[in-house]
């Protein structure tokens, strides 16, 4: 099993260029999420889906959406992008069991910088 | 927002030395999770605390949640250069059974152990 994993690795943009991060996962999990990594930050939610066919909003949505393409796939769009979505950006997918806390399984992350 | 502060920000030791890092809040917490992050991949799950007081180990690590469920720390013994890493503290709420999955960080602490 490749777990959860993400496309591309490494990615430049100028300013008011758009673009799509892939998410996939092969553990038939029922949740993926988006997260953006900054330094002294931590971890910040743009977008979750709890189930196929559902999308939430987390902590930091503005400038991006989100497609739950199917079970496995969860994608991230940066409409227009700005230099303050330079970020490392991290999938990940839980079962979501509603009886108890959650394991995450995050990807390797998406390294994006704009210019 | 329910924020999670962390402290220290950055920890550097010798190796053989021991540490703790902690894990604040002003909210109550249904369950706290330690998850561990090296360079260039993404965070990993080290344990979840669920009752107020408990304690879990996993061999060299301690971890333990607060009577009042607000706070955690993270105790590692005889640090050794394998422990280097950004170490960060997530909670959940459980807003009536739906809200497990959502995920908040702490901003991470970054412990570098010295040969």
């Amino acid at each position: 099993n490749a777990g959860v994993t993400q496309t591309p690795k490494f990615q430049v943009l100028k300013t008011g260029q758009s673009m799509t991060l892939q998410c996939a996962q092969d553990m038939n999990h029922n949740s993926m999420y988006w997260y953006r990594q900054d330094p002294g930050m931590g971890l910040r939610l743009i977008y979750y889906s709890a189930s196929e066919g559902t999308t939430d909003k987390g902590e930091v949505p503005n400038g991006y959406n989100v497609s739950r393409l199917n079970k496995r796939e969860f994608s991230l769009r940066l409409e227009s992008a700005a230099p303050s979505q330079t970020s490392v950006y991290f999938c990940a997918s839980s079962e979501f069991a509603t009886g108890g806390p959650d394991t995450q399984y995050f990807g390797p992350g998406t390294r994006l910088t704009v210019l | 927002t329910q924020l999670l502060e962390q402290s220290p920000q950055f920890l550097s030791i010798q190796e053989g030395e021991n540490l703790t890092v902690y894990c604040n809040s002003s909210s109550v917490f249904s369950s706290l999770q330690w998850y561990r992050q090296e360079p260039g991949e993404g965070p990993v799950l080290l344990v979840t605390v669920v009752t107020g007081g408990e304690v879990k180990k996993l061999k060299r690590l301690t971890f333990q949640f607060g009577d009042a469920r607000k706070d955690s720390s993270l105790h590692i013994t005889a640090a050794q250069p394998g422990d280097t890493g950004l170490y960060l503290c997530a909670g959940t709420h459980n807003a009536g059974g739906t809200s497990y999955g959502k995920l908040t960080f702490g901003q991470g602490t970054i412990l570098t152990v010295h040969p």
